[in-house]
């Protein structure tokens, strides 16, 4: 069984510009989860859709949203990208609140 | 704001010995996780702990869950090489802390 996709493995990226990453769950799971691990901070908690709705949302600026799709997969959209905004950005996915299980993230690089 | 604080940040020691990491936070949580991450991967759930006072083993470690519910332990027992990584704690399932990083000197 497939575990969590995430594409694209790397994504570099200027200041001022867009970044989508995009994030498959496991075959079944309907809840999908986003964290931003930089460097330093550790893993913080960015959004959680289930179902196709936001269910909650952590400590971030609006800059930061996402959606998720009819089959469950989802986008994690960052506007107006800044250089702190470099991290490794990593997803989850689970059937409702029961186990979460990451990808391997993506790593955005803002220069 | 709910936080976890986890200490040390930093461990290196020789393969053979013991080690103890800890999870500490001033809230209490329904639940707690212990991951470990390997570079290149995301974190992988070792144990999740739900009852005050709850000691799970899964092989050479030990997990504790205090009896207030608000701090954890990660108890490495003959530490090996293969036990390098990253091991953060996790409240509630999306409260991290900023983690562990064990280097296990063969």
């Amino acid at each position: 069984e497939a575990g969590v996709t995430q594409s694209p493995t790397h994504l570099i990226k200027t200041r001022g510009q867009q970044a989508t990453l995009r994030c498959s769950p496991i075959s079944g799971h309907t809840s999908v989860y986003w964290y931003q691990q930089a460097l330093g901070l550790g893993l913080q908690f960015l959004l959680w859709y289930d179902e196709g709705e936001e269910r909650n949302r952590g400590n971030f600026p609006p800059r930061f949203s996402g959606r998720q799709f009819p089959n469950y997969s989802s986008e994690l959209n960052v506007n107006a990208l800044e250089l702190e905004d470099s991290a490794l950005y990593l997803c989850a996915s689970s059937f409702w609140l029961q186990q979460q299980y990451f990808g391997a993230g993506t790593r955005l690089s803002v220069l | 704001t709910q936080l976890l604080e986890q200490s040390p940040q930093f461990l290196s020691i020789q393969e053979g010995e013991n080690l103890t990491v800890y999870c500490n936070s001033s809230s209490v949580f329904s639940s707690l996780q212990w991951y470990r991450q390997e570079p290149g991967e995301g974190p992988v759930l070792l144990v999740t702990v739900v009852t005050g006072g709850e000691v799970k083993k899964l092989k050479r470690l030990t997990f504790q869950f205090g009896d207030a519910r608000k701090d954890s332990s990660l108890h490495i027992t003959a530490a090996q090489p293969g036990d390098t990584g990253l091991y953060l704690c996790g409240g509630d399932k999306i409260i991290f802390g900023k983690g562990t990083r064990l280097h296990i000197l063969p």
